[in-house]
């Protein structure tokens, strides 16, 4: 079945190091989109991407960064620079056409 | 920013109808509606979406005004298993090069199906 994979589903990191939350989908969606969740909050667009090898900053992109070098696969890293790292993240995916997101199950990161 | 208004929360006892209202007056008329659903720490699950017809499929029935500046989401007989946080989000063209279909999330409505 075609699907959007997150893992891991939990991490923990120590302050001031990099950490990196994998983001695949077989869907063959060109667009990709790595959302943060805060408790109690909506959902933050941090980067987007529309095609292989470029990709656009969302409102919360500091202290991120990105890569598209595949279709299938998203990755985001989360650096030293983001001051409050702790998080549930959001990976999606869409057509370039359109229609709606599918969603990954998310990966719970936690600052120790 | 997210360009709809929900209500922070609402209770709908077990097999009946529950109505989670949604307030876009400023849609642009190429603009869709959509409707997602949040279960607690799991990612949205799309529901419906609709542009100025009433939708509707196994989940749920889309009532969209004539006007189009609001909507309401109908979960006809809601179960236990209904409670979420449900989003409601105007779809938004990105302006330049590249541009999709980027959706702003809100806080939603938190419904809570009571036994």
């Amino acid at each position: 079945d075609g699907g959007i994979t997150q893992s891991p589903k939990y991490l923990f990191r120590k302050e001031g190091q990099n950490v990196t939350l994998s983001c695949e989908q077989n869907l063959n969606h060109d667009a990709m989109y790595w959302y943060r969740q805060d408790p109690g909050q909506g959902l933050r667009l941090i980067y987007y991407s529309q095609i292989v090898n470029d990709f656009q900053k969302g409102d919360i992109a500091e202290g991120y960064s990105v890569s598209r070098e595949k279709k299938e696969s998203f990755p985001l890293t989360v650096t030293s620079a983001q001051k409050n790292p702790t998080a549930f993240y959001l990976c999606a995916s869409s057509t370039q056409t359109g229609g709606g997101y599918t969603f990954g199950s998310g990966t719970r990161l936690t600052v120790v | 920013d997210a360009k709809t208004t929900q209500p922070p929360s609402m209770d709908c006892a077990e097999g009946r109808a529950a109505n989670l209202p949604c307030n876009h007056s400023t849609i642009s008329g190429n603009e869709y509606v959509y409707w997602y659903r949040q279960i607690h720490s799991q990612g949205p699950q799309y529901i419906i979406h609709g542009l100025k017809n009433n939708e509707t499929n196994e989940m749920a029935s889309l009532i969209i005004t004539e006007d189009r500046k609001s909507s309401t989401l109908i979960l006809p007989h809601a179960t236990l298993r209904d409670t979420a946080v449900y989003y409601c989000i105007v779809r938004v063209a990105l302006l330049g090069a590249n541009t999709g279909n980027q959706f702003y999330f809100g806080t939603g409505t938190s419904l809570t199906v009571i036994p």
